[in-house]
């Protein structure tokens, strides 16, 4: 089936850092998502992306759908312990058809 | 409140029992969606559903059937042919087609 890529795979940043994250696809997407996993618990949507080069921002959380719609990126700035967990993106190829999710970011933020 | 229902959080069976994984949501939304997740793994994709009485297999559909009768509704069920069941399984609904998917908090299935 379709796959996302994401990159990286795990983080380890100290508390204040800015952070960024990527998501990569082989096909051309029409929505982006990211979503916020914490242990046990189902994803949270964070941010939705529907038009190539939309940049879009959700507190410390800025996202930009790519300008090819084969990628998307996610930055969190000034870290807080809070953040940790995983980091999911997620992309819709078009309306009304199938989600899919890439494998994730972990992300650890040392107080 | 509105949301999505996932029941029970966790589930014991025995290997060779098939098992019903219970997802409902007042959400009004039309489509539904399974999930399962692995440790550290990303969330892949069982089946789906965008209307009621259909549905689609998505890329891990083996093993596993699903029902859309009602809205409200999409039950999972684990059969014994599914090779290797233990894990944590994801519902979530979605208002539109614009993918914007809402999650329950999942059930964590253990096979023994």
């Amino acid at each position: 089936g379709q796959q996302l890529n994401q990159s990286p795979q795990s983080m380890f940043i100290q508390e204040g850092e800015d952070v960024s994250m990527n998501c990569t696809s082989s096909s051309i997407f029409n929505t982006w998502l990211w979503y916020k996993q914490d242990p046990g618990e189902g994803p949270v949507l964070l941010i939705a992306l529907y038009k190539a080069g939309e940049l879009t921002s959700n507190g410390r959380l800025t996202a930009q759908f790519g300008i090819t719609r084969k990628d998307s990126f996610l930055n969190i700035s000034a870290s807080i312990p809070s953040d940790v967990g995983i980091y999911f993106c997620a992309g819709q190829r078009t309306s009304y058809d199938k989600v899919i999710f890439g494998p994730g970011t972990s992300l650890s933020v040392i107080p | 409140d509105g949301g999505i229902t996932q029941s029970p959080k966790y589930l014991f069976r025995k290997e060779g029992q098939n098992v019903t994984l219970s997802c409902e949501q007042n959400l009004n939304h039309d489509a539904m969606y399974w999930y399962r997740q692995d440790p550290g793994q990303g969330l892949r994709l069982i089946y789906y559903s965008q209307i009621v009485n259909d549905f689609q297999k998505g890329d891990i559909a083996e093993g596993y059937s699903v029902s859309r009768e009602k809205k409200e509704s999409f039950p999972l069920t684990v059969t014994s042919a599914q090779k290797n069941p233990t894990a944590f399984y994801l519902c979530a609904s979605i208002p539109d087609g614009r993918g914007t998917a809402f999650f329950g908090q999942g059930t964590r299935l253990t096979v023994v």
